[in-house]
């Protein structure tokens, strides 16, 4: 089945650093990634949409500025926490769906592959 | 918009027995209807999925789930459960809009199996 992968699966960083966690697909492609975070014993709280080649699509509440994501590639998709502060500190999870074609007929997987997830833990 | 309700945080249920996982969705037009499974400290790992046809789905792992559409329940079942099947389980829906529509999931439920 697709695999994704993500690195690294955890991080203890300084409150004021910036974090970079990357998400690939490893035998499909995709041209959309979604990242999510989950808070223990709660659900995944979608935070965006990461379209290659364009903008991310945040969700209500998300700061952009804050979660700054880069979809440089059909495989790679990079969520950069900047300034991390305890607050931050969760379990991100990336997922994909594999996509194939181009322009108005780009067709997608109905299943969404999700990666193993990155504790980010700021002191 | 769309949403998805998990009643129940915690199920509770001996090896050996069925096991019933409860989930009922929301969405504008027809579902699509996955299940997950999350180890600790894991990601989400692909159950079944519900898209079209027969109703009753058959997933990985010996889990099945049935679509109802006229109580827009999709609740997960097994005939026999193991206590391997102990972990935290979410149900996820996504209307049928277009391939970027993200799925949405409910709070999960933490299912425990006793030897």
């Amino acid at each position: 089945g697709a695999v994704v992968s993500q690195h690294p699966s955890w991080v203890i960083c300084k409150s004021g650093t910036s974090v970079k966690i990357e998400c690939r697909s490893l035998d499909f492609q995709a041209t959309t990634m979604f990242w999510y975070r989950q808070f223990p014993k709660q659900s995944l709280m979608l935070m965006a949409t990461s379209n290659e080649g364009s903008k991310a699509t945040y969700e209500q509440g998300v700061e952009k500025d804050k979660f700054l994501i880069n979809h440089a590639s059909l495989t790679l998709s990079t969520l950069t926490v900047t300034s991390a502060h305890p607050e931050d500190s969760s379990f991100y999870i990336c997922s994909a769906r594999a996509t194939w074609g181009s322009g108005g007929e780009v067709k997608s997987t109905d299943t969404q592959y999700f990666g193993p997830g990155t504790r980010l833990t700021v002191l | 918009a769309q949403s998805v309700a998990q009643p129940e945080d915690q199920v509770n249920v001996a090896e050996g027995n069925p096991l019933t996982v409860k989930c009922t969705y929301s969405v504008s037009g027809n579902p699509y209807l996955f299940w997950y499974v999350q180890y600790p400290n894991r990601g989400l790992q692909f159950l079944l999925k519900y898209i079209t046809g027969d109703n009753l789905v058959k997933g990985s792992y010996g889990f099945e789930a049935e679509f109802n559409k006229s109580q827009t329940s999709f609740h997960l079942k097994k005939p026999s459960a193991l206590v391997s099947d102990s972990a935290l389980y979410f149900c996820a829906v996504r209307a049928i809009i277009s391939g970027n529509t993200p799925l949405v999931f409910g709070k999960g439920t933490r299912l425990s199996v006793i030897a």
